[in-house]
């Protein structure tokens, strides 16, 4: 069965850091481009960041560009996400999801998980 | 960054009618747009990828239309499963961008 599992999420204060994991079963997860997606309470999706099939091509967002870093280790079907200096405006459920198509990150996400939710609150 | 604008934002309908939403991008993305479904607590579904390409298993009263910078999504006969709120997305460039979803509504 194709999945994505989230875990790591939770409550955290304002400044610190939280892991986010995502794994993969099911298909080949070490061919294929993969996302972190956000959603704030009430709100629309929001891409976060992207990491290439082999870890060799990683972009962010503005608002995480410097606090946030997206990794996966192929061997361990994982993905993660390192957020650090977390702000209140970060509370959202994550999501990861999966490029389509294999060896490519340009590409529509047809595999999500099912999300973690992150509040950041003092 | 390209900027995607989705309408309406809301919009109230009844079973087996026919709804259309549609989503502007503010530059050329030829045909890397994408169209997801999302229920409460649940996550997003992919519907139609490629503008105009159904994902598997998607029922085929959904269909897609558009390249460019206009893009549509119909929904011909409208069923009590489809009430939920629908997203476009565009993978053209990056930062990959979604509408802002139209959320679809019992009348």
């Amino acid at each position: 069965q194709v999945q994505l599992v989230e875990s790591g999420g939770g409550v955290v204060q304002p400044g610190r850091s939280l892991r986010l994991s995502c794994a993969a079963s099911g298909f080949t997860f070490s061919s294929y481009g993969m996302h972190w997606v956000r959603q704030a309470p009430g709100k629309g999706l929001e891409w976060v960041a992207v990491i290439s099939y082999d870890g060799s091509n990683k972009y962010y967002a503005d608002s995480v560009k410097g606090r946030f870093t997206i990794s996966r280790d192929n061997s361990k079907n994982t993905l993660y996400l390192q957020m650090n200096s977390l702000r209140a405006e970060d509370t959202a459920v994550y999501y990861c999801a999966s490029s389509m198509v294999r060896g490519v990150i340009y590409d529509a996400f047809d595999i999500w998980g099912q999300g973690t939710m992150v509040t950041v609150s003092s | 960054a390209i900027r995607i604008t989705q309408s309406p934002s809301s919009l109230s309908a009844s079973t087996g009618d026919r709804v259309t939403i549609t989503c502007r991008a503010s530059q050329g993305i030829s045909s890397y747009l994408a169209w997801y479904q999302q229920k409460p607590g649940k996550a997003p579904k992919l519907l139609i990828y490629a503008a105009s390409t159904l994902q598997s298993g998607v029922p085929s009263r959904f269909s897609g239309s558009g390249s460019g910078t206009d893009f549509t999504l119909t929904i011909s006969c409208l069923q009590s499963e489809d009430f939920a709120t629908y997203y476009c997305q565009q993978y053209y460039s990056y930062p990959w961008t979604f509408g802002q979803g139209t959320k679809v509504e019992i009348k």
